[in-house]
């Protein structure tokens, strides 16, 4: 079974520009969650879909952060415009339900913001 | 809100050594407590999970157990190996407040030598 599937692994962006990141769960996981990790820090979440609709977003600074899952399988998280504190790993999670247990997590993608 | 705290690492101990990680929880109602592990440069994997008082998790040596009583969820081993060198999340999912997001602890990095 392939697992979580994230792109890209790095990037480096100057403040003030606009970055996204993909995320492709494990077939057949109606629940996807990101996660930002600062470094030294434990990962927090900033927005959890059931299929293609949101349930949690209330950790999401939506003046400049937005996600979408269009046809309830891939998902997107974008930022617009980049501050240099948005300098962490997103992390991108699945699970089959919303049932609290485990989650599968992605690789993650490196940002980092001058 | 709900919180997870961790001992303060690092941690360094030598092949064949007891481990322990503590961790203490605060939530509203009963939470499933988890164990994450993150190798250098993978993904977080779930390590062990307990979904009630008195549950003992246990995985690749690794032993956990639920303490209602202490809001407790430490994390041992007997005889750790170099190879259990990573960074450790104790993590909750209280279901009744926050649905199944996961809240995170800091993370310990455990490095053993040889």
């Amino acid at each position: 079974e392939a697992g979580v599937a994230q792109s890209p692994r790095y990037k480096i962006i100057e403040k003030r520009q606009s970055v996204a990141f993909w995320c492709n769960p494990i077939s057949g996981h109606a629940t996807l969650y990101w996660y930002q990790q600062i470094l030294g820090q434990g990962p927090k979440l900033l927005i959890q879909f059931q299929n293609n609709g949101v349930v949690d977003d209330s950790q999401l600074p939506k003046d400049r952060f937005s996600a979408e899952r269009l046809k309830g399988v891939d998902s997107t998280l974008k930022i617009q415009p980049a501050k240099l504190e948005d300098s962490a790993v997103y992390l991108c999670a699945s699970s089959p339900s919303l049932g609290g247990g485990e989650q599968y997590f992605g690789p993650g993608t490196r940002l980092t913001v001058t | 809100g709900d919180s997870v705290t961790q001992m303060e690492g690092p941690v360094t101990l030598s092949e064949e050594a007891f481990l322990t990680i503590n961790c203490t929880y605060t939530a509203t109602g009963y939470p499933s407590l988890f164990w994450y592990v993150q190798y250098p440069g993978e993904g977080l994997q779930l390590l062990l999970k307990a979904t009630k008082a008195d549950d003992k998790g246990s995985n690749k040596g690794f032993e956990a157990t639920y303490r209602k009583e202490t809001t407790s969820f430490h994390l041992e081993k007997g005889s750790v190996q170099v190879s259990d060198s990573a960074v450790y999340f104790c993590a909750l999912s209280a279901r009744e407040t926050s649905g199944s997001r996961l809240t995170f602890g800091e993370g310990t990095q455990l490095t053993v030598n040889p």
